[in-house]
């Protein structure tokens, strides 16, 4: 699996938009883009993943650049119960190891 | 739909006791997974499975063992505790191949 490089920490006002950038330069052909958050003392929840284009769901949109080597995570309207750490991921298809890294620490404030 | 549901919550045991995480989910997933967490880190694969009967070893496996006789539970077993395994475990499940995990609120375990 690729690795990912993440800011450690960002803060976010209320009611504007987070954008969250990972770096995963070595990410090759199959592997997708997984982003996952956790808020403190709860399990992972996933977010969002993509392999090529530009995902939406009702949570967040995920931007993939063309050449795929990073992307950003973009909450549109950060609330205060968005504040947790996100954390940016990269896998394939084979079963290996889903390194969750250190993540960014996003802090929404009023 | 509870999803995946770890039990204890929290657990606190002496050094070279026993014990057994319980993880279920009701999904009909296949593959379901054991993490670690320790402060400040991400998540370290323990154990994982990809079916009934079908276990493997991941990152951590040291200390622990596991068992899939049903497609919804998947039980983790301290043999004898230590102090390093002081953590908070996290079960997983995901659907298939490429599709997101769907993880417990995880079991706190202090090891005196």
């Amino acid at each position: 699996d690729a690795k990912t490089t993440q800011p450690t920490s960002m803060d976010c006002a209320e009611g504007r938009a987070a954008n969250l950038p990972c770096n995963h330069s070595t990410i090759s052909g199959n592997e997708y883009v997984y982003w996952y958050r956790q808020i403190h003392s709860q399990g992972p929840q996933y977010i969002i993943h993509g392999l090529k284009n530009n995902e939406t769901n009702e949570m967040a949109s995920l931007i993939i650049t063309e050449d795929r080597k990073s992307s950003t995570l973009i909450l549109p309207h950060a609330t205060l119960r968005d504040t947790a750490v996100y954390y940016c991921i990269v896998r394939g298809y084979s079963w290996g190891k889903l390194q969750f890294g250190a993540g960014t620490q996003v802090v929404v404030t009023p | 739909n509870a999803g995946v549901t770890q039990t204890p919550k929290f657990q606190v045991l002496k050094t070279g006791q026993s014990m057994t995480l319980q993880c279920a989910q009701d999904m009909n997933h296949e593959y379901m997974s054991w993490y670690r967490q320790d402060p400040g880190m991400g998540l370290r694969l323990i154990h994982y499975s990809v079916g009934a009967g079908i276990t493997d070893q991941g990152e951590v496996p040291n200390g622990y063992n596991v068992s899939r006789s049903t497609t919804e539970d998947f039980p983790l077993r301290l043999l004898s505790a230590a102090p390093s395994q002081t953590s908070v475990y996290f079960c997983a499940s995901r659907q298939g191949e490429a599709q997101p995990q769907h993880f417990g609120d995880g079991t706190r375990l202090s090891i005196l």
